[in-house]
């Protein structure tokens, strides 16, 4: 069956520091992986996805991701973390027309 | 364009009572979905259309839900007596592909 295990329920970085946002999926066949963000009160925004091709993807707001098909992995990485950043990070795997989604990760960031 | 526009962006309402939200998906995205977002069971997707056509609402938690699309332009989701548990944030979405999806900002939906 199809899942997305977010193992990070939420998360505290320093403003300036990296960011590491964990995703494990599984799929039968070549995922179609996202990475969506929400603010509070706000809809799902994409911030990148990965369907196939180069393994690193660039997304909006200098955040990226990497395929991992070894470790069933999509985890999400920006190398300086601005205050804007905090919010809800949703990883997703779709194959056809259903996307199922992580449980989310909250980012919170500290001054 | 606009975006996914819902409304009302939030509902107060008696239990019992009959609720619809609403939803105008992005001109030209022939895919629409209906999630709903809780603490407890996160994002849900209660239904997708395809060309107005309900393709899979095995999301449905039940009967007094209902969902339709009369055109392209336009999809409610109508729930039908209203219950507490009923009470969370319902994002419709729209894609082109079936597999990207655009998220309207919510409707956030309190039955008291």
């Amino acid at each position: 069956a199809q899942s997305v295990t977010q193992p990070d329920i939420h998360i505290t970085v320093s403003e300036g520091a990296s960011l590491e946002l964990r995703c494990n999926y599984s799929y039968g066949a070549t995922p179609y992986l996202f990475w969506y963000v929400q603010s509070p009160g706000q809809g799902l925004q994409l911030l990148l996805k990965y369907f196939s091709g180069d393994t690193l993807v660039q997304g909006i707001k200098g955040f990226e991701a990497e395929f991992k098909r070894s470790q069933s992995s999509f985890n999400l990485r920006k190398p300086s973390v601005h205050w804007s950043d905090a919010a809800e990070y949703f990883c997703a795997v779709g194959g056809g027309f259903k996307t199922i989604f992580g449980a989310g990760t909250r980012l919170f960031v500290k001054a | 364009d606009a975006g996914v526009i819902q409304s009302p962006r939030h509902e107060v309402t008696e239990m019992g009572q009959e609720v619809t939200l609403r939803c105008k998906p992005i001109s030209g995205h022939d895919y629409l979905f209906w999630y709903r977002q809780t603490m407890m069971r996160g994002l849900e997707l209660l239904i997708y259309f395809n060309n107005n056509v309900p393709i899979d609402d095995s999301g449905m938690p039940e009967d007094r839900f209902s969902a339709k699309m009369p055109n392209a332009s336009f999809s409610t989701l109508k729930i039908q007596p209203s219950e507490p548990r009923d009470s969370a944030v319902y994002f419709c979405a729209s894609s082109f592909t079936g597999d990207q999806a655009f998220f309207g900002q919510g409707t956030r939906l309190t039955v008291v």
